[in-house]
């Protein structure tokens, strides 16, 4: 079975200094997909970054870059310039081909002024 | 643009109730799911479907039913709400290709159920 491993229940980051978002997944496919996904107050779920598994080069996106290592099984999210937006709930997610996307327990990010 | 729709967005039911939360999408998703939200645990996969009339079971199926009858519409029915149904329900769509879905997941805004 997939799982997906959130360790950092919350965490929080002064205004524009870094903060890095641990993910862990177990599986035994050799192709999948990961993605980070944010949920702010509203409770929308979006789309932050994500990344296939065959490509080797991490993904980024503006302020938002991955670490994936596919033989540790491991998918961070590092957030540059932390802004006060930034604040929410996020979620790693894992998908393999049937489309069935598992999610992690996610961790709150605090951005303090 | 509508997206993914869900309604209604808020609903409070008493034990035994029946109730159906309404999902639409307008983008021609072949497929569609259902995930409930609770703390601590992340979304759990409640059901899903890769195209009209074809539905299955995802981690947290017990307590729910499904049908797609076309590929806009992907309705979750309550036949008799229990307290541990009380959550907040996601719908989501995707585009899927033949043998390698990349897709991401476009949600809707969010189903609040409180069962008393």
């Amino acid at each position: 079975a997939q799982t997906v491993t959130q360790s950092q229940p919350e965490m929080s980051v002064q205004e524009a200094e870094t903060v890095t978002l641990s993910c862990t997944y177990d599986t035994s496919e050799n192709n999948y997909y990961l993605f980070w996904y944010k949920q702010p107050p509203s409770r929308q779920m979006i789309l932050v970054i994500r990344q296939e598994a065959y490509k080797q080069q991490n993904a980024t996106e503006n302020r938002f870059s991955v670490n994936f290592q596919k033989a540790a099984k491991s998918f961070s999210l590092k957030i540059s310039d932390s802004q006060l937006g930034d604040t929410a709930m996020y979620f790693c997610a894992f998908k393999i081909r049937t489309n069935d996307m598992r999610f992690g327990a996610g961790t709150r990010l605090t951005v303090k002024p | 643009n509508a997206g993914v729709t869900q309604t209604p967005k808020f609903q409070v039911l008493k034990t035994g109730q029946s109730m159906t939360l309404q999902c639409a999408q307008d983008m021609n998703h072949e497929y569609m799911s259902w995930y409930r939200q609770d703390p601590g645990m992340g979304l759990r996969l409640i059901h899903y479907s890769v195209g009209a009339g074809i539905t299955d079971q995802g981690e947290v199926p017990n307590g729910y039913n499904v049908s797609r009858s076309t590929t806009e519409d992907f309705p979750l029915r309550l036949l008799s709400a229990a307290p541990s149904q009380t959550s907040v329900y996601f719908c989501a769509s995707s585009y899927t290709t033949s043998g390698a879905n990349t897709g991401e997941l476009f949600f809707g805004e969010g189903s609040r159920l409180t069962v008393l």
